[in-house]
């Protein structure tokens, strides 16, 4: 079936990196905008990242830009967020969803924690 | 960026009442709105598209309407299955941005 599993996840010291990695399956990958959302208690759902299925269009939240990147690799069926110099802020946890306007599939989700 | 903000924050509710939650754009955003169920240590599920289209598997009780900055999402007849919390989202512009959630809880 139609399937987003996140993966990454983890503690990481403030500054540090992380990449995480969405595996898809159940539909060609290729075909779909994806995007990376967060959430957390305090600020709720936060989107943060979006990549069209041309890879031609890439968006971030100003709270991440510079700072994390989005990629894909059709091949491998994966979508990825490279998270480099991470703050206690980002802690949160991090899903894959698929979808242009509106994210109709969803991982379960990966938490990230940055705290020395 | 737009502002999505979400009336009530928490409501009770029985089984099989009818309950409305509300949502509203701090700019027009046409009909660029999503609704989505979440249940607790579950990610978020696509209930509403469009503002008022239901996403493919999700129950005629559910109903979405409103364009422009003022939006509904009303459940008629609740079910045990509907308390969860609930969020609206903007589809007009980068960023998308989403409401901070409604909590149907039962009464």
């Amino acid at each position: 079936q139609v399937q987003l599993v996140e993966s990454g996840g983890g503690l990481v010291k403030p500054g540090g990196s992380l990449r995480l990695s969405c595996a898809a399956s159940g539909f060609t990958l290729s075909a779909y905008s994806m995007s990376w959302i967060r959430q957390t208690p305090g600020k709720g759902l936060e989107w943060i990242s979006y990549i069209s299925s041309s890879d031609d269009s890439i968006y971030y939240a100003d709270s991440v830009k510079g700072r994390f990147t989005i990629s894909r690799d059709n091949a491998k069926r994966s979508l990825y967020l490279q998270m480099n110099s991470l703050r206690a802020e980002d802690t949160a946890v991090y899903y894959c969803a698929r979808g242009y306007y509106y994210m109709d599939v969803w991982g379960k989700g990966t938490t990230v924690t940055v705290s020395s | 960026d737009i502002q999505m903000t979400q009336s009530p924050s928490s409501v009770s509710a029985s089984v099989g009442d009818r309950v409305t939650i509300t949502c509203r754009a701090s700019q027009g955003i046409s009909s660029w709105l999503a609704w989505y169920q979440q249940k607790p240590g579950k990610a978020p599920e696509l209930l509403i598209y469009a503002a008022s289209s239901l996403h493919s598997g999700v129950p005629s009780r559910f109903s979405g309407s409103g364009s422009g900055t003022d939006f509904t999402l009303t459940i008629n007849s609740l079910q045990p299955d509907d308390f969860a919390t609930y969020f609206c989202q903007q589809a007009k512009s980068f960023p998308y941005t989403f409401g901070q959630g409604t909590k149907l809880e039962i009464k």
